[in-house]
C-alpha cells in the first residue's frame, strides 16, 4: 500500500539556518504530495502541495518540489526563524477511493 | 466558527469505560475524516464520511471503535470499553470534496486511559 517515510526528529536549528527534512513515498500511480505543519497547541494545517511530477510547491519561505525519479518531496527553508517551530507532516494521495496517508512526523525546534 | 471544532479537547477515563468524541465540520464540507495521532505513529486514518454515501470504515482498528455522522454535518467518534492502548489524539478533519488532500483539521481531542 502507500506509505510516506520522513526523517525522524527532532531536528534543532539556529535561527537564520537552512532547513531540509527528507521525505520519500511509495505509491502506485500520480499521486498528490503535500507538507502539513502543526504549531504548538493548533490543528495540522496544510503549508505546501504539488500534484504533478517537477511541480514545486510553496508558501511561507518553504518549498518541495515533486520528484518522480527518486520518489521524494524533500521539504527547505533557506532561513528559518523561531516562529517555524512546529511539526511538519509529509503525505499523499493517490485520489480514488483512497485517504489521505500521512508520514510520522518531524518536530523542528529553532533557537535564538 | 469558521473551522472544524472538536470536544471534549481533553478527556481521561478509566479503562472499560465508552467514551464519544464530538466533531462539528466546516459548514458546507461533505468529506470527514477521522484519524489516530499517536506518539512516534505519526496520523493513523480511521475513517472517512463523504456525503450520503456509506463510510470508509477500513482504518478502524477494531469493532469498539466506531463513528457516526448525522445530517451529513457532526459526527460523533465512540470508542467502548476503553484499553490503555486507545490513549492518543484523536483528529476530526473536514474538506470540500473528497480525497483531494486538502484538509481542514481541528485541533483534536485528546484521550488518557487510565
Amino acid at each position: 500500500g502507500d506509505s510516506v517515510t520522513q526523517m525522524e526528529g527532532p531536528v534543532t536549528l539556529s535561527e537564520e539556518a537552512f532547513l531540509t527534512i527528507n521525505c520519500t513515498y511509495t505509491a502506485t500511480g500520480y499521486p498528490s504530495l503535500f507538507w502539513y505543519v502543526q504549531y504548538p497547541g493548533e490543528g495540522l494545517q496544510l503549508l505546501l502541495k504539488a500534484t504533478k511530477a517537477d511541480d514545486k510547491g510553496s508558501n511561507k519561505g518553504f518549498e518541495a518540489t515533486y520528484r518522480k525519479e527518486t520518489t521524494s518531496f524533500h521539504l527547505e527553508k533557506g532561513s528559518v526563524q523561531v516562529s517555524d517551530s512546529a511539526v511538519y507532516f509529509c503525505a499523499l494521495s493517490s485520489g480514488g477511493n483512497t485517504p489521505l496517508v500521512f508520514g510520522k512526523g518531524t518536530r523542528l525546534s529553532v533557537i535564538a | 466558527g469558521a473551522g472544524v471544532s472538536q470536544s471534549p479537547s481533553n478527556k481521561v477515563t478509566e479503562k472499560g469505560k465508552d467514551v464519544e468524541l464530538r466533531c462539528d465540520p466546516i459548514s458546507g464540507h461533505t468529506a470527514l475524516y477521522w484519524y489516530r495521532q499517536s506518539l512516534g505513529q505519526g496520523l493513523e486514518f480511521l475513517i472517512y464520511f463523504q456525503g450520503n454515501s456509506a463510510p470508509d470504515k477500513s482504518g478502524l482498528p477494531s469493532d469498539r471503535f466506531s463513528a457516526e455522522r448525522t445530517g451529513g454535518s457532526v459526527s460523533t467518534l465512540t470508542i467502548q470499553r476503553t484499553q490503555q492502548e486507545d490513549s492518543a489524539v484523536y483528529l476530526c478533519a473536514s474538506s470540500l470534496l473528497g480525497h483531494t488532500g486538502e484538509l481542514f483539521f481541528g485541533e483534536g481531542s485528546r484521550l488518557t486511559v487510565l
